[in-house]
């Protein structure tokens, strides 16, 4: 899973809640992302971001939202809005050289 | 806007026989495509990329993918399946930079690979 860490691995909550799932990379990567995972539909763009202080809607930002206050860290914050929020989650960094997306592990969110 | 189609759900083959997981893409422009691994709760890992140059591209674990420009397809291969191979693959492409400079994957919905022994 490279220099990309999400935490935590699993989380939990209930229905009305926000919740923050944190990023962090020490890969010294520009660019980062955020994607959803449902089974059998691979991953969707939630947010992403190039640069500090500057981030763009995805495919499917609605009822999400981020905040890239430093390089190194792309919080993912689930708000009551989302309507379906129980997924996968995951981070990505890119090597602007190689153009290869690097992988955090995953956050597992549960809303009941 | 680019797309990927990954045909089948599930492959399944016997250890120790070829393995291919197939892919089609759309894209305006020449793509980048990409190949990675996911196991069972993790992230994804890289395998191989095609940005240009030889058609035939090798990456990790002894995977290899060939790039067909005329048939829009970058199907990744393996010419004798593992057991550890059995894991969820994504092939996933992204406009040349001269459409899309800020490096967005379209993904595949995704191949399950069962190797059995």
């Amino acid at each position: 899973d490279g220099g990309i860490t999400q935490s935590p691995k699993y989380l939990f909550r209930k229905e009305g809640q926000n919740v923050t799932l944190s990023c962090e990379q020490n890969l010294n990567h520009d660019a980062m992302y955020w994607y959803r995972q449902d089974p059998g539909q691979g991953l969707r763009l939630i947010y992403y971001s190039q640069i500090v202080n500057d981030f763009q809607k995805g495919d499917i930002a609605e009822g999400y939202s981020v905040s890239r206050e430093k390089k190194e860290s792309f919080p993912l914050t689930v708000t009551s809005a989302q309507k379906n929020p129980t997924a996968f989650y995951l981070c990505a960094s890119r090597n602007r050289e190689t153009y290869e997306q690097y992988f955090g592990p995953g956050t597992r969110l549960t809303v009941t | 806007a680019q797309s990927v189609a990954q045909p089948e759900d599930q492959v399944n083959v016997a250890e120790g026989n070829p393995l291919t997981v197939k892919c089609t893409y759309s894209v305006s422009g020449n793509p980048y495509l990409f190949w990675y691994v996911q196991y069972p709760n993790r992230g994804l890992q890289f395998l191989l990329k095609y940005i240009t140059g030889d058609n035939l591209v090798k990456g990790s674990y002894g995977f290899e993918a060939e790039f067909n420009k005329s048939q829009t397809s970058f199907h990744l291969k393996k010419p004798s399946a593992l057991v550890s191979d059995s894991a969820l693959y994504f092939c996933a492409v992204r406009a040349p930079r001269t459409t899309d400079s800020w490096g967005k994957l379209q993904f595949g919905a995704g191949t399950q690979v069962v190797v059995t022994p």
